[in-house]
Parts: structure tokens; sequence; C-alpha cells
């Protein structure tokens, strides 16, 4: 069982580079997240996508833009990266169908991810 | 708005017990509770919903009192195992599916 699967595991980017972390899911979830985590700061939203085609912010949208691709992807872009997103971050998946879920999320391992 | 944890951090010796706090400005429709261990992905524990509700996981277990939107994360003689950062996640009413995550707290439990 696979889970949530990310990748790449590590990277490291030059300030103004351009990188898209990918991530699946083979649990058929229906809502698919994207959070950074920084040290002190817990989990932050950036993105999240409810459903196939539907995708809306989070806490900390800028700077990143997001696809869902099919009910299995959901990608994460950095289109010019910057030092201050240099983070570790997690994409989960849930059973969450619209709002007020109460679906538990399953992480990935994480993208460690540093920009110099 | 981010939830609020305390303490931030705590060292036990095994057998100990100890409680962790999560309070939100906002009313809440649930509250998840995650562990993470040092260099590894949140692992779910537990969700409570609103009405009071108290679960358990072992020797684990969780309250939700909505009224002060507050929940609470119990952890009875405690083990070796517990040790690592937990996050309370929080879902208010009327929202679109967000889970807002508290800034962690960090247990240690020593032998």
């Amino acid at each position: 069982n696979a889970g949530v699967t990310q990748t790449p595991k590590f990277q490291v980017l030059k300030t103004g580079q351009s990188m898209t972390l990918q991530c699946a899911q083979d649990m058929n979830h229906n809502s698919m997240y994207w959070y950074r985590q920084d040290p002190g700061m817990g989990l932050r939203l950036i993105y999240y996508s409810a459903s196939e085609g539907t995708t809306d912010k989070g806490e900390v949208p800028n700077g990143y833009n997001v696809s869902r691709l099919n009910k299995r992807e959901f990608s994460l872009r950095l289109e010019s990266a910057a030092p201050s997103q240099t983070s570790v971050y997690f994409c989960a998946s849930s059973e969450a169908q619209g709002p007020l879920s109460n679906q538990p999320q399953h992480f990935g391992d994480g993208t460690r991810l540093s920009i110099l | 708005q981010q939830p609020v944890q305390s303490p931030q951090a705590v060292i036990l010796r095994e057998g100990e017990d100890a409680v962790i706090n999560c309070s939100s400005s906002k009313a809440l429709y649930s509250v998840h509770w995650y562990r993470q261990k040092h260099g590894e992905a949140p692992v779910f524990l537990m969700i409570l919903l609103k009405g009071g509700e108290q679960k358990g996981h072992e020797k684990i277990s969780a309250s939700f009192n909505e009224k002060k939107q507050q929940s609470s994360l119990y952890l009875t003689a405690s083990q070796l195992s517990y040790s690592g950062t937990y996050f309370c996640g929080t879902h208010g009413s009327g929202n679109t599916g967000k889970l807002i995550f508290g800034q962690g707290t960090t247990l240690q439990v020593k032998p």
C-alpha cells in the first residue's frame, strides 16, 4: 500500500528557478492538500483541492500554483523560487467530500526543499 | 485563525501523564489530532466532532468542549514511543474544508 507518494524527496534550487513537486495517492480520495512546515510554525495550508478540477487557496498561497491533474495527482509549482520558500512540503489526501469533513488526512513523506 | 496549543514543549518520564491543550478563537466543527516523529510525516490519531465527544486511542484520549472552543489530548502512562510533536487541527463551522493546524507541542518521554 503506497498511500500518498511525493517526489522528489530532496531538492536544492537557486533563487529564481522553477520547480514542480509531484504528489499522487492511490486511495481513491476526493480531497488533496499541500502544506509547508517551518520550524515553530506547524503545518500551514498552501492550496487544497476538494475534487478533480477544483482548487482553492489556503493560508499561504502566494508564490505557488497548483494543478489537480486527475483524481490521483495534485502538483505544486514554484514559478520563481525564493529563499523564503525553503521548507518541508507535505502533500495529504482524505476522503472528504465538500465542507465540514470528519475524515482524517493521510500524509506523504514530504519533500525537503532548499533554495539558495 | 491558527489554534493555539499549550504547552509548547513537555518532558516526561516513562509512566507519567501529560495533557496538551488546543484553543481556538472561532467556533469549531471538529478537532483533529496528529503526531509527528522527527523526520517523518504526521500520523492521524483521532477526530472529535462537536457535541463534547471523547475518544480514545490506546492510552491516548481526547475531549472537545465546543462552548469553550477547546480540545485537550490526554496521554496516560506515557511510553517512549509517545515522543514526538503533537498537532491539533481545527475545522471551523461554515468554512470550506480547510483544516488549520496549531504550532505543535513537542513531547519527549525519557526512560
